[in-house]
């Protein structure tokens, strides 16, 4: 089955430097690739997605890049704030209705 | 805004307990998905379901069992309880037509003792 490992595990940062969290999956059947944020004692909460037909996505200050050959996809966040502190979990799926199977979450804290 | 709705936000139970954990869901979404959350190991998921009656093995299924009799309602059960199940778990639920994204539950936190 699908296994999806992620780096690193913590991640500070100074508020307004950029955060780079990195997944890879092992499944070349994975076409969807959705991250999620949780907020201390709150629910994941999806904030950008990537489907394999893509290599790169951007929504305002977060972006995600996929390189199916490499089987590897990595958020990032430009001009951090302190709100961006969280968990962030990457997930690999077949499909937008399927199945996800996470990593292990990356915490990220910036600093003010 | 769909809403996903776990019974109990903290539960305790004992060893060897028979323990249920409702998930309810208002969106008429056809899946529905059960995960445990634990440091360091994210989100792993147990079973999950994709109709009425219909229920397949997660990656750690052992120990839990699922009932989904009704489309909006995905039960979670612990058969007998044991101390390493204590946890946090997430509900989820997803329209199965192409539409991204979970939308999960606020999640139970199960200390078993």
């Amino acid at each position: 089955g699908e296994n999806v490992e992620q780096h690193p595990s913590t991640l500070s940062v100074q508020e307004g430097d950029s955060a780079v969290i990195k997944c890879t999956y092992s499944d070349s059947a994975s076409n969807y690739f959705p991250w999620y944020k949780q907020e201390l004692g709150k629910r994941p909460q999806l904030i950008i997605d990537i489907r394999s037909n893509v290599g790169e996505k951007k929504d305002q200050r977060i972006a995600v890049t996929l390189n199916k050959t490499a089987k590897h996809f990595s958020l990032h966040i430009t001009e951090t704030q302190p709100e961006d502190s969280a968990v962030y979990f990457c997930a690999a799926s077949m499909d937008s209705s399927y199945k996800l199977i996470f990593g292990s979450g990356t915490r990220l804290l910036v600093r003010p | 805004d769909v809403k996903v709705t776990q019974s109990s936000r903290y539960l305790v139970k004992r060893t060897g307990e028979k323990v249920f954990l409702e998930c309810v869901q208002d969106m008429d979404h056809e899946n529905m998905f059960w995960y445990r959350q634990d440091p360091g190991l994210g989100l792993r998921l147990i079973y999950f379901s994709y109709d009425v009656k219909m229920k397949e093995k997660g990656d750690i299924p052992e120990g839990y069992s699922v009932s989904r009799e009704k489309k909006e309602r995905f039960s979670l059960i612990l058969e007998s309880a044991s101390t390493n199940q204590t946890s946090m778990y997430l509900c989820a639920s997803n329209s199965g037509q192409g539409i991204s994204g979970y939308t999960f539950g606020s999640g139970t936190r199960l200390t078993v003792v």
